[in-house]
């Protein structure tokens, strides 16, 4: 397994700022993933983080609103742009290590926005 | 259409009392099979992964199985602390990116 740490755990912002989460992973691991979960909901695949490329977004998820960086094989960030209150939920980070299909997820951020 | 649905979504048992919770899912092709239990607030725990028809995996009170349609998570004397709720995921075997299709969960609530 992965031990995954997220900061900040918890933020409360305004409409219209920009929030980056930062995900860092205690080993090197080559697949690295984005996850929204919304209130009452289950999660939902934002965009797989590259090292070295552009990140692949799912379908209804766009880089100008939710761009990711991924400088190395250990940390990501993901930036939510221009809040608004739709955008209030947990954001997670997870990684698959090398070794298997099993995917291990961050404790989360929960983002509150008014 | 790959899809996961997960039953019932919320179970409300007595201490001890066990009971299962059901993973139906439809995938053309299955990489593997994930149960997570996730508390309020706080990111999913892995607790299992199944990979083929027949396979059972244990880990205290909790017991996974896997069919070719579905997956059952076993909970036997279950406590207060077992209250969470518990998610599966499926991973296509087409899908190379590592994309999971979640179910909604089923709320487990564990009364004394």
């Amino acid at each position: 397994s992965a031990v995954i740490s997220q900061k900040p755990s918890r933020d409360i912002c305004q409409r219209g700022t920009s929030l980056t989460i930062q995900c860092q992973v205690d080993s090197q691991v080559t697949m690295m993933f984005w996850y929204r979960q919304q209130p009452g909901q289950s999660l939902t695949l934002i965009a797989t983080a590259n090292q070295g490329s552009e990140a692949t977004y799912e379908s209804g998820f766009v880089i100008d609103k939710f761009p990711i960086s991924r400088p190395n094989l250990t940390f990501s960030t993901l930036t939510v742009s221009n809040m608004s209150p739709e955008d209030s939920s947990i954001y997670l980070c997870s990684v698959e290590p090398p070794e298997g299909v099993t995917q291990y997820f961050g404790p989360g951020t929960r983002l509150t926005v008014l | 259409e790959d899809q996961v649905t997960q039953s019932p979504e919320a179970l409300r048992l007595q201490e001890g009392e066990s009971s299962s919770l059901n993973c139906s899912y439809t995938v053309s092709g299955l990489r593997g099979l994930f149960w997570y239990r996730q508390d309020p607030g706080k990111g999913p725990e892995f607790l299992f992964t199944l990979y083929s028809a027949g396979e059972e995996k244990e880990k205290e009170r909790l017991k996974a199985t896997l069919t070719k349609k579905e997956s059952f998570l076993h909970i036997t004397a279950p406590k207060p602390e077992d209250s969470a709720t518990y998610l599966c995921a499926v991973h296509p075997l087409y899908n190379q990116g590592g994309k999971l299709i979640f179910g909604q969960g089923t709320e487990l609530s564990v009364k004394p």
